[in-house]
């Protein structure tokens, strides 16, 4: 199947860290990504890692992916409330043709 | 640089009634995405243009929907007849090189109310 699952919401408090969880189905997946929505405005590419690494860190953010339990994770450090929108995974395919399947996007809420 | 443009940002229409939205992709991007986004849902693709040709429109319901992209650069998305469900929002995306690993740019989106 092509699913993605994404937990639908997330609340934090200001400088605590944000783990946003994915799992994923199909196992040829070559490349994982995590894009930022913010209100009224299109995807931005936040980072991206491919299947045969287990972690990437830029800055603020690690992605950790366990491709065994076909899991990926999204953790910001020190969340700020510009911080705040809707995160989605996407994942592509061995050979794909560029298409990312997107999961359902989790809304992470960040309070003052 | 100028990112991805599109418009209009927000169309609403009564059902049965065509509608079209236009996408700029940023200039040299050779890849151009139509992406159908329904709300409290992520993106799913509907069709894909290497330059001018569509190399994947698998997703795209061509009954009622066409796009085109004439000289590679700039593309349009028709709906027509407009139906209650398509009220969405739709997403252009281009990209450089390997869509598998080059970055995706999105434009805004434009949001359609079908009534």
């Amino acid at each position: 199947g092509e699913d993605v699952e994404q937990s639908l919401f997330l609340s934090v408090r200001e400088g605590d860290s944000s783990v946003i969880n994915c799992t994923y189905t199909d196992s040829s997946s070559t490349y994982l990504y995590w894009y930022k929505q913010e209100p009224g405005a299109g995807l931005q590419l936040l980072t991206y890692i491919f299947s045969n690494m287990d972690m990437k860190q830029d800055q603020r953010l690690t992605v950790l992916l366990n491709k065994k339990d076909k899991h990926l994770s999204l953790r910001i450090a020190d969340t700020q409330t510009g911080d705040s929108a809707i995160y989605f995974c996407a994942e592509s395919r061995v050979g794909g043709t560029g298409k990312l399947i997107f999961g359902q996007g989790t809304t992470l809420q960040v309070k003052p | 640089e100028a990112g991805v443009v599109q418009s209009p940002r927000y169309k609403i229409i009564e059902k049965k009634q065509p509608v079209a939205f236009w996408c700029n992709p940023i200039s040299g991007h050779n890849t151009l995405y139509w992406y159908l986004q329904n709300l409290g849902q992520g993106p799913e693709l509907l069709i894909r243009y290497e330059n001018e040709e569509a190399v994947d429109d698998s997703q795209l319901p061509k009954d009622r929907f066409s796009a085109e992209r004439l000289k590679g650069v700039d593309s349009t998305l028709k709906i027509q007849p407009a139906e209650l469900g398509d009220s969405a929002v739709y997403l252009c995306a281009s990209s450089l090189g390997d869509p598998n690993t080059g970055e995706l740019f999105f434009g805004e989106g434009s949001r359609l109310t079908v009534l």
